[in-house]
């Protein structure tokens, strides 16, 4: 079992949309990062929380740390959101990325 | 405003070529980690450091090196690249357990 798993793995949703993608890890965490990376291009990073909540733009970030639970939503869905959404749990030296979650938003 | 730099975003190499992808960070990071991401697999540890000089196996190390020399940078080497080698790699550094910062990768092909 990997210590980060995302749900959904794929998701399609239409325009305006809100949309959830979760990851759960399954030990401490110093810091969860999210990630997006587009079609064919790199990895960006979105966000980084270690307590609470995170909002930029359409994204916000949400973490519970009794849970060991994170959620990434967006509002307003838009085509150009369509990438992979991938989170990762930093704890000591330890980097680990769940598998990611593959959005697609049609117009 | 870049913290962690990749050599190439796109390099081409042929089979049997030796390959150096390089990443520096100019945050005074410990930590240097090369990962690898393949679909339906994520992304994988091939190699971490934690200190200059200093390096550890992490999932996948077969077929690579590494090399650290100096602290900013982290140097991943395909002694003899082969087609089972393409794919896309991420670096990535840390200082302790606190916040992370990536490379943009780079997307390998072997041909």
């Amino acid at each position: 079992k990997n210590e980060v798993e995302q749900s959904p793995q794929n998701l399609t949703a239409q325009e305006g949309e809100f949309i959830t993608i979760n990851c759960s890890y399954s030990v401490g965490i110093s810091a969860l990062h999210w990630l997006q990376q587009h079609p064919g291009g790199g990895i960006v990073s979105l966000f980084m929380l270690s307590s609470g909540k995170k909002k930029h733009g359409r994204l916000i970030a949400t973490i519970n740390i009794q849970e060991k639970h994170s959620s990434l939503h967006i509002t307003a869905s838009h085509p150009r959101d369509s990438a992979v959404y991938i989170c990762a749990r930093l704890y000591g030296n330890k980097l680990v990325f769940g598998a990611g979650t593959i959005l697609r938003v049609k117009s | 405003d870049v913290k962690v730099t990749q050599s190439s975003r796109y390099l081409v190499k042929r089979t049997g070529e030796k390959v150096f992808l390089e990443c520096v960070q100019d945050m005074d990071h410990e930590n240097m980690f090369w990962y690898r991401q393949d679909p339906g697999l994520g992304l994988r540890l091939i190699y971490f450091s934690y200190d200059v000089k200093m390096k550890e196996k992490g999932d996948i190390p077969e077929g690579y090196s590494v090399s650290r020399e100096k602290k900013e940078r982290f140097s991943l080497i395909l002694e003899s690249a082969s087609t089972n080698q393409t794919s896309m790699y991420l670096c990535a550094s840390t200082k302790g357990n606190t916040e992370a910062f990536f490379g943009q990768g780079t997307r390998l092909t072997v041909v």
